[in-house]
């Protein structure tokens, strides 16, 4: 298995403003991936991050939105950019480890406000 | 941000019953399919997986069924307990391999309420 750290596990922030969500595992993997849960629905998946090249993004979201860095095989952050109110979610980051068994962190829950 | 459930079907059952969470896959080609408890406040856990080349998987108190000629999965949970009360996920992965790998989309989710 695989321990998934994200900081901050909860804020709340003003509209307009931006906000950075670190993604740290206790093992290198290979693949890594951000998703978010919009208040009662499903989990969405957001963009792969990719280690040492751009991320690769699903239909719906951006770079401009949501820029993604992935320094190496432990370490990912997702920036959530020029936040609305629409933009309350939790922010999860997820792993393929060992296994290929896919895990979640524990989710950065943000309201803006 | 908690508020996970107000859309979602659900399922009360009494302690100690069997529970069988059912979900609909939109992709014929996904051959993996995962299950995740998510208890209020906390991300996904994993609980149990299956690979499409099997139709039944079981781990501790839980089994999952596939039948890939409908596409649909379930997840039965025996002798349900009220620490197993959360939302229920199940997700797929399309096919396995090449851009897809290791990408999930998730199902609409079941919240589970078990009573005492």
């Amino acid at each position: 298995s695989a321990v998934i750290s994200q900081k901050p596990s909860r804020d709340i922030c003003q509209r307009g403003t931006s906000l950075t969500i670190q993604c740290q595992v206790d093992s290198q993997v290979t693949m890594m991936f951000w998703y978010r849960q919009q208040p009662g629905q499903s989990l969405t998946l957001i963009a792969t991050a990719n280690q040492g090249s751009e991320a690769t993004y699903e239909s719906g979201f951006v770079i401009d939105k949501f820029p993604i860095s992935r320094p190496n095989l432990t370490f990912s952050t997702l920036t959530v950019s020029n936040m609305s109110p629409e933009d309350s979610s939790i922010y999860l980051c997820s792993v393929l480890a060992g296994g290929n068994t896919i895990y979640f962190g524990e989710g950065s829950w943000l309201t803006v406000v | 941000g908690e508020s996970v459930g107000l859309h979602l079907p659900t399922l009360s059952v009494q302690e100690g019953d069997n529970s069988i969470i059912n979900c609909a896959y939109s992709n014929s080609a996904s051959d993996y399919f995962i299950w995740y408890k998510q208890e209020s406040g906390k991300g996904p856990q994993f609980i149990i997986d299956i690979r499409s080349n099997m139709d039944k998987r079981q781990g501790q108190r839980v089994t999952v069924l596939l039948n890939k000629t409908v596409k649909h999965l379930s997840l039965q949970i025996a002798a349900t307990q009220p620490g197993d009360s959360a939302v229920y996920f199940c997700a797929e992965e399309s096919p396995a391999g090449g851009t897809s790998y290791g990408k999930l989309t998730f199902g609409q989710g079941t919240i589970l309420t078990v009573h005492p």
